[in-house]
């Protein structure tokens, strides 16, 4: 069973066009993060979001998270070729931060 | 500024060996963190290593699987006696501080065994 599920597991869309990729949970976290992996790499972090209710721009990226810590999502604007990767996201289950849950990820793909 | 530094790239055994993982933080950092990825999933928690301590292997299996950090040098993952089925790629991430908000990935070790 897992703890983080995201969703859809799969995406393939046109370049330009808008997405939201989401991940839910039925635990609180003190924490969640969202990771981009490129094949034969490791994943880069692309925010942390704390509080409920919050949201976080980056350029084209906007990220939110739950009012009730369980959820979130990741909206793309625009998608372009180089957002293709497999987008993870992670809840601190603990408040030192020490485990990270992983959710299976979004493997999205944005064809030119 | 160097980033997480794993080697080897790429490991191959055959049944029965060792395999050795290392990873090296990045600089200023005394947290580190094992993962376990298998092919189309998500990471896995394995480890996670302060300066010469253990702090939470709720994710490691009880046998055959070790971690370590010592004062000096890098972490190391070792794992006895490997089966086909410890085939994944193991990534290790760092932090300076036990932080929610900092974790560093590596760019991962794949380990195939034959």
């Amino acid at each position: 069973t897992q703890l983080l599920e995201q969703s859809p597991q799969f995406l393939s869309i046109q370049e330009g066009e808008n997405l939201t990729v989401y991940c839910n949970s039925s635990s609180v976290f003190s924490s969640l993060q969202w990771y981009r992996q490129e094949p034969g790499e490791g994943p880069v972090l692309l925010v942390t979001v704390v509080t409920g209710g919050e949201v976080k721009k980056l350029k084209r990226l906007t990220f939110q998270f739950g009012d009730a810590r369980k959820d979130s999502s990741l909206h793309i604007t625009a998608a372009q070729p180089g957002d293709t990767g497999l987008y993870l996201c992670a809840g601190a289950i603990d408040n030192y931060g020490q485990n990270f849950v992983f959710g299976p990820g979004t493997r999205l793909s944005v064809l030119p | 500024n160097a980033g997480v530094m794993q080697n080897p790239r790429h490991l191959v055994r055959r049944r029965g060996q060792e395999a050795r993982l290392r990873c090296s933080p990045m600089k200023g950092h005394s947290h580190v963190y094992w993962y376990r990825q298998l092919p189309e999933e998500g990471l896995k928690f394995m480890v996670y290593l302060q300066k010469e301590n253990i702090i939470d292997e709720s994710g490691m299996p009880k046998e055959r699987f070790s971690a370590e950090f010592p004062k000096e040098g890098p972490s190391i993952l070792r794992i006895q006696q490997v089966v086909r089925g410890d085939s994944a790629a193991y990534f290790c991430a760092s932090s300076p501080r036990p932080s929610t908000d900092t974790q560093y990935f590596g760019p991962g070790t794949r380990l195939t065994v034959l």
